[in-house]
């Protein structure tokens, strides 16, 4: 069964004190992995996509990674707008959903 | 920049009324989503749609369900008798192509009494 998740839960961090975030995931046949914010009672923010394992995408204080078990968000010098939930989706060869794991709730304290 | 609209974005009713929830999604996009997401827990995949018919659902939407593209812009969700445990935000997505990124609306807060 395609299943995701996510560690840790919650991550507390000082402005500027960089840190990653982690999705494993175990899918029959990754056709895509996404990774989406969400500030509290709003809809899924698009952040990236990765298709293969060795890619790696980037964007202001982000870059995202994949392996062909996992993918990492690394925040670099986080400041107190990235506060939110990160949330990771995998998109299998079974089907067009997309599963998602339970996200990781980022605070960055100034 | 081109986004998914979703209205209403907060809808209180009464258990067993019908309630419907509607996505304006990206206009270029050709496959639908529907996911919902209750409160504190995962989102999970609802149903697809493509070229006006279901591509695939999952074992929630079960006959109390329905969705429709009533025109070449909406996108609509349908609850027949709600439940209790139907509260939850139901959000629509949108995306180019089977294996392309799917866009997200704000969502549809849904409380149901």
């Amino acid at each position: 069964e395609d299943q995701v998740t996510q560690s840790p839960e919650a991550l507390r961090l000082q402005e500027g004190e960089s840190s990653s975030l982690n999705c494993s995931y175990t899918v029959s046949g990754l056709r895509g992995l996404f990774w989406y914010r969400q500030d509290p009672g709003k809809g899924p923010e698009f952040l990236f996509t990765l298709y293969s394992a060795g890619e790696e995408k980037e964007k202001e204080r982000l870059k995202a990674t994949l392996t062909k078990k996992e993918s990492f968000l690394h925040i670099t010098a986080p400041k107190p707008e990235d506060s939110a939930t990160y949330l990771c989706a995998v998109l299998s060869s079974n089907t067009g959903k997309l599963i998602f794991g339970q996200g990781t709730t980022l605070q960055v304290k100034p | 920049e081109p986004e998914v609209t979703q209205t209403p974005s907060h809808q209180v009713t009464q258990m067993g009324q019908e309630v419907i929830l509607r996505c304006v999604p990206i206009s270029n996009h050709l496959y639908f989503y529907w996911y919902r997401q209750i409160l504190g827990q995962k989102v999970e995949f609802l149903v697809s749609f493509y070229n006006n018919e279901i591509s695939e659902k999952s074992e929630i939407f079960d006959d109390q369900f329905s969705v429709e593209r009533p025109d070449g812009s909406n996108f609509t969700l349908k609850i027949r008798s709600t439940k209790l445990e139907d509260s939850a935000m139901y959000f629509c997505a949108s995306s180019s192509g089977r294996d392309g990124t799917q866009y997200f609306g704000p969502g549809t807060r849904l409380l149901v009494l």
